[in-house]
């Protein structure tokens, strides 16, 4: 069964510095597909990134970069120079098709991100 | 545009009232969601439409009803509801349920958050 494992709680930071918010996943199909999501607190999930189990290049978005790293079974996300509005819960979230069926994905419980001015 | 559509942002009611969430995506996306979230968790899957059939229901209780009327709409029924239903409902599409070509990747409205006196 699909596990998502987001230990992180609560990070709290000052604005501009860096933060990286853990995601450690299991799963036993080699194909899946890894997403996080940004939840501010006006509550829309706002979809950040997708990466397929057979892409371990890391990416970069402007001040967001992921490391997909199948090895440790992560896929952690850091934001560089945080900023106020930063502030969200970050979940983390694998999706999977056992037995070729939907692809539906499981959250990590999130991790909430405070960004103080 | 990756929009998703709901009404209305809030909702207050009573045990016996009957009222209904609505949810509009105009992507062309043929998979639609209804996930519960509750303060401080993640989203919990109850409901989805494939092609505008019901795909899946997590044992989702019958005050609940969804309604697919068709490719751009989603209903969520609401009757007979617990104060502990008291949650954000937020509804996401997705291109369909399949991985592999990026047709997975949810995209989530607002949310209705909806208090039951």
């Amino acid at each position: 069964a699909q596990k998502v494992t987001q230990a992180q709680t609560e990070i709290s930071v000052v604005e501009k510095e860096d933060v990286t918010l853990d995601c450690v996943y299991e799963t036993r199909d080699t194909t899946y597909y890894l997403f996080w999501y940004k939840q501010p607190p006006s509550g829309e999930l706002v979809f950040l990134i997708r990466r397929n189990s057979f892409d371990e290049q890391n990416e970069i978005s402007g001040r967001y970069s992921w490391n997909f790293q199948k090895s440790t079974s992560s896929f952690n996300f850091t934001i560089t120079a945080s900023q106020v509005v930063d502030s969200a819960v970050y979940f983390c979230a694998l999706s999977e098709a056992p037995g070729g069926g939907s692809y539906i994905p499981t959250f990590g419980r999130g991790t909430s991100l405070i960004v103080h001015p | 545009d990756t929009e998703v559509t709901q009404t209305p942002k809030h909702l207050v009611m009573g045990m016996t009232n009957k009222k209904s969430l609505k949810c509009e995506q105009h992507m062309g996306h043929r998979a639609m969601y209804w996930y519960k979230q509750k303060a401080k968790k993640p989203p919990e899957l109850m409901f989805v439409y494939s092609y505008e059939k019901l795909s899946i229901n997590e044992s989702v209780p019958s005050r609940f009803s969804p309604e697919c009327p068709n490719s751009s709409l989603l209903n969520l029924h609401l009757h007979a509801l617990q104060p502990e239903d008291s949650a954000l409902y937020l509804c996401a599409s997705s291109q369909d349920l399949a991985g592999g070509l990026n047709t997975d990747t949810q995209y989530f409205g607002p949310g209705t958050r909806l208090t039951v006196l």
